[in-house]
């Protein structure tokens, strides 16, 4: 089991829709989250990190955090077709004490059709 | 500077040969990450410099990979005898302070475009 999982997808949704793009990770415990944007042949760049249990919203992103089931997503409403990237979730594994990197998923593609 | 710089962007070597790849981070940022992204997969942690030592170099596939970071800024990661499964992209990361698991903007960790390394 890999340590943060996601959907590769592609996810594909129409313009104006909610996009929901999920994270499970395997280390219990784990506290600092973060969701990055990834576009193609580009450097990731942070969209948001979450770090207390419910959700955080910042513009059209939600991101919802539930430890006990050892889930993190997040939520775009009103996609537009300039959203449509590869969504990285990164996580700070609660096992890695003494590092100070982050765990990522493999990525979710996401398009959004116009 | 206003962003993580790497260069080259592209290097394309012989299998066999030595590379150097650097990455100046963000000015003031103390800790520093190297990540290696292949292709469909999400970046793999190299490396990580806290100033000028390497806190944690777990991350090296193998002894052909080292990094340095001399004056605690700019930084350097070499691959000696590069092998076609080397091939990636290899991307710098930065932050304020390092990630320490709690709370706080200032560990967020900000990549540079990366520089995309292919073995021939």
């Amino acid at each position: 089991q890999k340590e943060v999982e996601q959907n590769s997808g592609p996810l594909s949704v129409p313009e104006g829709a909610i996009a929901s793009l999920n994270c499970t990770y395997s280390d219990r415990g784990s506290q600092s989250f973060f969701w990055y944007r990834q576009y193609s042949g580009k450097s990731p760049e942070l969209i948001m990190f979450i770090y207390s249990n419910g959700d955080k919203e910042d513009g059209r992103f939600t991101a919802q955090l539930n430890k006990a089931s050892q889930y993190v997503s997040l939520l775009i409403r009103d996609s537009q077709p300039s959203d449509s990237a590869t969504y990285l979730c990164a996580v700070k594994l609660k096992g890695d004490t003494g590092r100070r990197a982050l765990t990522f998923g493999s990525g979710t593609r996401l398009q959004v059709q116009p | 500077g206003a962003g993580v710089s790497q260069t080259p962007s592209n290097k394309v070597t012989e299998k066999g040969k030595y590379v150097e790849l650097r990455c100046d981070p963000i000015s003031g940022h103390t800790a520093l990450y190297w990540y290696r992204q292949s292709l469909g997969q999400g970046p793999e942690f190299l490396i990580y410099f806290q100033g000028t030592g390497a806190a944690d170099d777990s991350g090296l596939p193998n002894d052909r990979f080292f990094a340095v970071r001399p004056e605690g800024s700019v930084s350097t990661l070499k691959i000696q005898r590069t092998e076609r499964g080397d091939s990636a992209v290899y991307l710098c990361a930065s932050s304020l302070t390092p990630l320490a698991g709690g709370p706080g903007a200032k560990n967020i960790q900000y990549f540079g475009a990366g520089t995309r390394l292919s073995v021939l």
